[in-house]
């Protein structure tokens, strides 16, 4: 079966780094994202990554391991407008088909 | 408008009413898909569409849910004899590809109530 797991909340301090993991076994892998969705809005989408290693853009980067199921997204410089809940997102053998995670709520206080 | 919108983007049934939930995706986006999201979970897959063709539906919990895009844009879900463990937000999303690389557009939702 598909299993998608991420940490269910963080807290962190404005200025400060987050990192969220993310662990997946997937029948099939064809890329992951990260999407950022805040209450009651439209998940947004972060990042994709298909080849190992980190994908960096600006204050939020992604980075993959297939051999080990494994993807982290860091965010760096956190702002208040980072509180979200943050997805994690595998396309496994179907195009498309997005398996996600429960996405981790990211509580930042001043 | 420039994104995927939905509506209504609340509405309220009383079990055994059917709903139906309409999404227009961004204009030449021929990928369409629907997800299902319990309040604190993610997205749950439901259904996909490539122009009109239903190509998997996989994710549809039961008989009691139809979705259609006739005419390969605009798309409907269609909830028959809704039961409360319906009640959620649906989310739709598109995409310009069909393969490769490129992400989905989310719009914003329909939340669903079943009383």
């Amino acid at each position: 079966g598909q299993n998608i797991d991420q940490p269910t909340e963080m807290t962190a301090t404005e200025g400060a780094i987050v990192q969220i993991n993310c662990t997946y076994q997937t029948s099939g892998f064809n890329g992951l994202f990260w999407y950022q969705q805040h209450a009651g809005e439209a998940p947004t989408f972060l990042s994709y990554n298909v080849l190992d290693g980190l994908e960096e853009k600006g204050r939020f980067s992604s980075f993959l391991s297939r051999s080990k199921g494994y993807s982290y997204l860091l965010l760096k410089e956190l702002q208040m407008k980072d509180s979200a809940s943050y997805l994690c997102a595998v396309r496994d053998d179907s195009w498309g088909k997005l398996q996600f995670g429960a996405g981790t709520q990211v509580v930042v206080t001043p | 408008g420039a994104g995927v919108s939905q509506s209504p983007r609340y509405k309220v049934a009383k079990r055994g009413q059917d709903v139906a939930l309409r999404c227009d995706p961004i204009s030449g986006h021929v990928s369409l898909f629907w997800y299902q999201q319990a309040l604190g979970q993610g997205p749950e897959f439901l259904t996909y569409f490539q122009n009109e063709a239903q190509l998997d539906k996989s994710g549809l919990p039961s008989d009691r849910f139809f979705a259609e895009r006739p005419e390969g844009s605009v798309s409907t879900l269609k909830i028959q004899r809704t039961q409360q463990e319906d009640s959620a937000v649906y989310l739709c999303a598109s995409s310009p590809r069909t393969q490769g690389t490129g992400e989905l557009f989310f719009g914003e939702g329909s939340r669903l109530t079943v009383l």
